[in-house]
């Protein structure tokens, strides 16, 4: 599976919208990329997966260029309850996977008021 | 329809005892996956088990085992506990085996002196 990278942690204001960049340069043609959010002593929770372009949902966007090797997570107008930390995965396609994600440390994302 | 639950909460043990975790993923979910969770860390993965088979083992010694019930809950045992073992475990709960949408619990965040 491809690794990711993405940064350790960024800080941002409430009312802000927040970007995380993934970098995943060895990603193959049937990976799919997923971001999941994590809050302190509580288990992840899936955000948004994607595969190419751009997809939306009511919590946020993901942005992946053409050559897939790197993806955007916009976060809009940020509260001090989006305060976690999310993490970048690159999981195969629903019909191969193993139940198997492996986790990175993740961007730890803090909002100030 | 009741989310992921796990049992207990909270654990303390003392080295070299072993100790027994519970799950029981949503309603109609065939599959449920072990991962351990390190402070600092993300979540690395443990075991797969679906319609009570392993599925995927992740670099575990064998003092860790599992199982699945008829009744798809599962439970995972950890024998002669380390002060390393002393983690977040967190249960997810798969539609089947091969979906890489997966529902988190709470975790049990288990402490080894």
């Amino acid at each position: 599976l491809a690794k990711t990278t993405q940064p350790i942690s960024m800080d941002s204001y409430e009312g802000q919208e927040v970007n995380i960049t993934c970098s995943h340069n060895n990603i193959a043609t049937n990976d799919y990329i997923t971001w999941y959010q994590q809050f302190p002593s509580q288990g992840p929770r899936f955000i948004i997966q994607g595969y190419k372009t751009k997809v939306t949902n009511e919590v946020a966007s993901l942005f992946i260029p053409a050559d897939r090797k790197s993806s955007t997570l916009s976060l809009p107008r940020v509260s001090l309850s989006d305060t976690a930390v999310y993490y970048c995965l690159v999981v195969l396609d629903r019909s191969s996977n193993t139940g198997k994600l492996i986790f990175g440390q993740g961007t730890t994302l803090q909002v100030k008021p | 329809d009741a989310g992921v639950t796990q049992s207990p909460t909270h654990l303390i043990k003392t080295r070299g005892q072993h100790v027994t975790l519970r799950c029981s993923p949503i309603s109609g979910h065939k599959s449920v996956s072990w991962y351990q969770q390190v402070l600092g860390q993300g979540p690395q993965f443990i075991f797969q088990y679906y319609e009570k088979e392993e599925r995927g083992r992740g670099n575990f010694p064998d003092r860790f085992s599992a199982r699945q019930f008829p009744n798809y809950s599962s439970e995972l045992n950890v024998n002669a506990l380390l002060l390393g073992d002393s983690a977040l475990y967190l249960c997810a709960s798969l539609l089947t085996s091969s979906y890489n949408e997966q529902f988190f619990g709470p975790g049990t965040r288990l402490t080894v002196l």
